[in-house]
């Protein structure tokens, strides 16, 4: 199974509200990034946090890690319909050889 | 933009042919990383290359095959093509080798089989 599970599968919000999504993973990791990709599109690379990292700034996006819980937060503040995409959390596992990709969370932003 | 460009954007063939997708990283990109997204699987990682050697493998199947060339633009080959391999293909580059490196994504090759 994968590295990284997202959890919703599925987010349905309105525009200006927040929308969080959550990133799980199974073994101690050097990095954990978070993509975004817009239907049919590439990823496009927002944030990494490290493994020392509590939380991370980016603009509108927040993204927290705790690795007692081998758990991560997406956070995206005041949404807009233009969020609405695809967001994927990619692990970058100690030891490992490759970044590993979850399934990812559709978010929908209603205008 | 990312700056990496793959071709061609969409790609329909049969059932037991072969095909070739092409990918050219942003420059400067050492890297080249390939991945499969279909709807029941995601986005699986295939093989990566970095400065013209293969560093390392996931889930790619012996009907495929990857190269990357002196200049360090890389090609995929999928042969005796199957239904199951349509999806979409996309190329990643990133300066280093490392996979904590963050990866820039091209637009993707979208493969369909019939």
């Amino acid at each position: 199974s994968q590295q990284g599970e997202e959890d919703p599968q599925a987010l349905s919000i309105q525009e200006g509200e927040n929308a969080t999504m959550n990133c799980s993973y199974k073994t101690s990791i050097n990095n954990l990034q978070w993509y975004r990709q817009n239907s049919g599109r590439g990823l496009v690379h927002l944030i990494l946090i490290r493994s020392n990292e509590r939380e991370k700034h980016s603009g509108r996006l927040r993204v927290t890690l705790d690795t007692s819980k081998k758990s991560s937060s997406l956070l995206i503040t005041a949404s807009r319909a233009a969020d609405t995409a695809s967001y994927f959390c990619a692990t970058d596992p100690t030891g490992g050889f490759k970044t590993i990709f979850g399934a990812g969370t559709r978010l929908f932003v209603k205008a | 933009d990312s700056g990496v460009t793959q071709t061609p954007k969409h790609l329909i063939t049969a059932t037991g042919q072969r095909v070739t997708l092409r990918c050219s990283p942003r420059s400067g990109d050492l890297s080249v990383y390939w991945y499969q997204q279909s709807l029941d699987q995601g986005l699986q990682f295939l093989i990566q290359y970095y400065n013209g050697e293969e560093r390392a493998k996931g889930n790619i199947l012996e009907r495929f095959s990857a190269q990357q060339f002196p200049d360090l633009h890389s090609e995929l080959n999928l042969s005796s093509l199957e239904l199951g391999d349509s999806a979409l293909y996309f190329c990643a580059s990133s300066v280093g080798g490392s996979f904590g490196d963050t990866q820039y994504f091209g637009p993707g090759t979208r493969l369909t089989v019939l």
